[in-house]
């Protein structure tokens, strides 16, 4: 596609439901990351791929936080059992390749309420 | 770690220069970005620094000094349409990965 997908737009969670968030990356991006963006503040990073392969889930704030991006395109972000605090908008990027200095191109995210 | 400082909310009149200070503290710097992101919108790339100096691009500029820790965005000939939040990210290029490291963003308000 032109851009990077990312859906759904908007979930509302009820507090321990589980939720599956996908991102479609620009074609033939080699690097892809998740960000996480609170109101009002800057994207945090969670975690990396370079293909099919998770070179960083640093930020990952527990392990109810699980990605994959199993044939090196889509990925998905998992979280199970949510808590409120996982509100937040969920930010995908990719980039051309792994070295260097490339430039990401973000989703416009997903914005998951917990209730 | 890294360290990102920028003013949080910043106005200015349309047709003028508004300057978006950045300062930041970091280890293995690789490059200094600007984003530009309209509320519920995704970032948007405006620019990028790795050498020091001034990149202009159109209506916009950025500059950085590596030795001071210190980056500005400028945005001359102000339109309405420049309202918008401004994130300023720093990358570490650790064994290929080049994740970001944002600042909080300056929301930026462009007034008649």
């Amino acid at each position: 596609g032109a851009g990077v997908s990312q859906s759904p737009r908007y979930k509302v969670a009820k507090r321990g439901q589980d939720v599956a968030l996908r991102c479609d990356p620009i074609s033939g991006h080699v690097s892809l990351f998740w960000y996480q963006q609170a109101l009002g503040q800057g994207p945090e990073f969670l975690t990396y791929f370079q293909n099919e392969a998770q070179l960083d889930k640093s930020g990952l704030p527990s392990d109810r936080f699980f990605a994959e991006r199993p044939e090196g395109s889509v990925s998905t972000l998992k979280i199970q059992r949510t808590q409120q605090e996982d509100s937040a908008v969920y930010l995908c990027a990719s980039s051309l390749e792994g070295t260097g200095q490339n430039i990401q191109y973000f989703g416009a995210g997903t914005r998951l309420s917990v209730l | 770690g890294q360290n990102i400082d920028q003013p949080t909310e910043m106005t200015a009149t349309e047709g003028a220069i508004v300057q978006i200070n950045c300062t930041y503290q970091t280890s293995g710097f690789n490059g200094l970005f600007w984003y530009q992101q309209h509320a519920g919108e995704a970032p948007t790339f405006l620019s990028y620094n790795v050498l020091d100096g001034l990149e202009e691009k159109g209506r916009f500029s950025s500059f950085l000094s590596r030795s001071k820790g210190y980056s500005y965005l400028l945005l001359k000939e102000l339109q309405m349409k420049d309202s918008a939040s401004y994130l300023c990210a720093v990358s570490r290029a650790d064994f290929g990965n080049e994740k970001l490291t944002f600042g909080t963003g300056t929301r930026l308000t462009i007034i008649p």
